[in-house]
């Protein structure tokens, strides 16, 4: 079945850091990919999304590029600011046999916490 | 735009106690609907979903059960709650672009 794999936390940066958080994953077909991001107290809101092989997804300084020879989809973004505390998850749907678009395979999440 | 309500917010159940939580949504016709928790240091899990009145399709053996008896309401339930249950409940539905949109959650504290 599908998996997803992410980055252990916590990650811990100075304002202005650089991030990356890795996440890899295994699915048979082409699945779509995701990370979504969760503030403190608040459900998940979707960050960027990719949806084939070499795809760029981005939002707000944050990239990720679907990387199918590696089963990638690492998080990037230049420049951190506090406002990025949070939680990261990184998600894929569907793959081959019809998988429902809605049922997301989740990763178990990445705790950022950048200091000013 | 799709808003998802749930409520309640934050509840504290003692073990053996039942259980309801709601979840409405706005903004959407014959949503597919989702219940995924979050226990606590850990990632999400679908516990349930549904592609219409009435129809539900459980991903994991649990002690707990769906229902959505109209279009727009989907409801989470258990008889006798255990320790176990605790958790960040989470309702969602497809956005008009295609991803899944959260509500804001349901905090379950199991005592």
């Amino acid at each position: 079945g599908n998996s997803v794999t992410q980055m252990e936390g916590p990650v811990t940066l100075s304002e202005e850091a650089f991030l990356t958080i890795n996440c890899t994953y295994t699915a048979t077909g082409y699945p779509s990919l995701f990370w979504y991001v969760q503030y403190p107290g608040e459900g998940l809101q979707l960050l960027l999304k990719a949806t084939k092989a070499d795809d760029k997804g981005s939002n707000k300084g944050f990239e990720a590029t679907y990387r199918k020879e590696t089963t990638s989809f690492h998080l990037e973004k230049g420049s951190v600011q506090v406002s990025d505390s949070a939680v990261y998850f990184c998600a894929l749907s569907g793959g081959a046999g019809g998988t429902s678009y809605g049922k997301l395979t989740f990763g178990q999440g990445t705790i950022l916490t950048v200091h000013p | 735009s799709q808003t998802i309500h749930q409520w309640p917010a934050t509840l504290v159940q003692p073990v053996g106690s039942p259980l309801s939580l709601e979840c409405t949504v706005e903004g959407t016709s014959n949503p597919n609907l989702y219940w995924y928790r979050q226990a606590a240091g850990r990632g999400l899990q679908l516990l349930f979903y549904s592609v219409g009145i009435g129809q539900i399709s459980s991903e994991v053996p649990q002690n707990l059960s769906a229902s959505r008896p109209q279009d727009r309401q989907f409801i989470l339930s258990s008889k006798k709650l255990l320790l176990s249950d605790s958790g960040f409940y989470l309702c969602a539905c497809h956005s008009i672009t295609g991803e899944l949109f959260f509500g804001e959650g349901s905090r379950l504290t199991v005592l």
